[in-house]
C-alpha cells in the first residue's frame, strides 16, 4: 500500500523568506507522480507542483520548487519569497499504477509580516 | 479550464437521513474520487470510480456508497447518516496519461453537518 507523511503539522515563515515543507512517501512502484497542493481559507485545492518519478530534473513553478530525492522516496516543496497569500494548508499527494491518489496530512504554514 | 462542481457547498442533515452528494465534471475525465477531510487526518479516501458503473472502495468507505451512471456524474451517498460523518466532502477528477492518473482537479467542497 502506498503511504504518504507529512511530519510538520504547522510552520511560520517570515514574508521574503524561503521555507521548505517535507513530504516521504512508500511505494514499491518504479513510476508515479507526486503532486504539492495548496487549499487557502477558500477550501478550494490549487495544483502547485507536479513531478514524474522517471525525470530526475526537478520540477519548478515560478517561486515553488522541489527536491525529489527518488531513492530516499523524499519530495519536500520549496517555496522562495513567501507572500501573505501563501498562507494555506499545503499537502503532499502520490498516484502510482493503481488509479489511487493518497494524501498526506497537510501542513499549514503562515506567513507572517 | 477544468470545472469540478459540487452541487452544495454548506449541508445540514439530521441522522438517520438518507443524503446526497453530488458532483459533476466537465473534462470528460476517466477518475473521479470522493475525499473526506478532517483536521489533522488530512484527504482520507472513500471511494474512486475509474469508469462508468466501476468504482473501487477506498481507506474508509464504511457507512458511504456511490454511484457512477455518466461520465462526467460521481455521487456519494450516506445511507444513514450519522454524527460522525460531519466533515468535509471533497469531489475530484482526473484523466489518465501513460497508465497513470494526472493530477486531480478538485471541487469547492460540501461541509456537511449531521444534527
Amino acid at each position: 500500500a502506498q503511504t504518504v507523511t507529512q511530519s510538520q503539522p504547522e510552520m511560520s515563515v517570515q514574508e521574503a523568506e524561503t521555507v521548505t515543507l517535507s513530504c516521504t512517501y512508500d511505494t514499491s512502484e518504479n513510476n508515479y507522480y507526486l503532486f504539492w497542493y495548496k487549499q487557502p481559507p477558500s477550501r478550494q485545492m490549487i495544483l502547485v507542483i507536479r513531478q514524474e518519478a522517471y525525470k530526475q530534473q526537478n520540477a519548478t513553478e515560478n517561486r515553488f520548487s522541489v527536491n525529489f530525492q527518488k531513492a530516499a522516496k523524499s519530495f519536500s516543496l520549496k517555496i522562495s519569497d513567501s507572500q501573505l497569500g501563501d498562507t494555506a494548508m499545503y499537502f503532499c499527494a502520490f498516484t502510482g499504477g493503481g488509479n489511487k491518489l493518497t494524501f498526506g496530512t497537510g501542513t499549514q504554514l503562515k506567513v507572517e509580516l | 479550464d477544468v470545472k469540478v462542481t459540487q452541487s452544495s457547498r454548506y449541508l445540514v442533515k439530521r441522522t438517520g437521513e438518507k443524503v446526497f452528494l453530488e458532483c459533476v465534471q466537465d473534462m470528460d475525465h476517466e477518475n473521479m474520487f470522493w475525499y473526506r477531510q478532517d483536521p489533522g487526518l488530512g484527504l482520507r479516501l472513500i471511494y474512486f470510480s475509474y469508469d462508468v458503473k466501476m468504482k473501487e472502495k477506498g481507506d474508509i468507505p464504511e457507512g458511504y456508497s456511490v454511484s457512477r451512471e455518466k461520465k462526467e456524474r460521481f455521487s456519494l451517498i450516506l445511507e444513514s447518516a450519522s454524527t460522525n460523518q460531519t466533515s468535509m466532502y471533497l469531489c475530484a477528477s482526473s484523466t489518465i496519461r501513460r497508465g497513470m492518473n494526472t493530477e486531480a482537479f478538485f471541487g469547492q467542497g460540501t461541509r456537511l453537518t449531521v444534527v
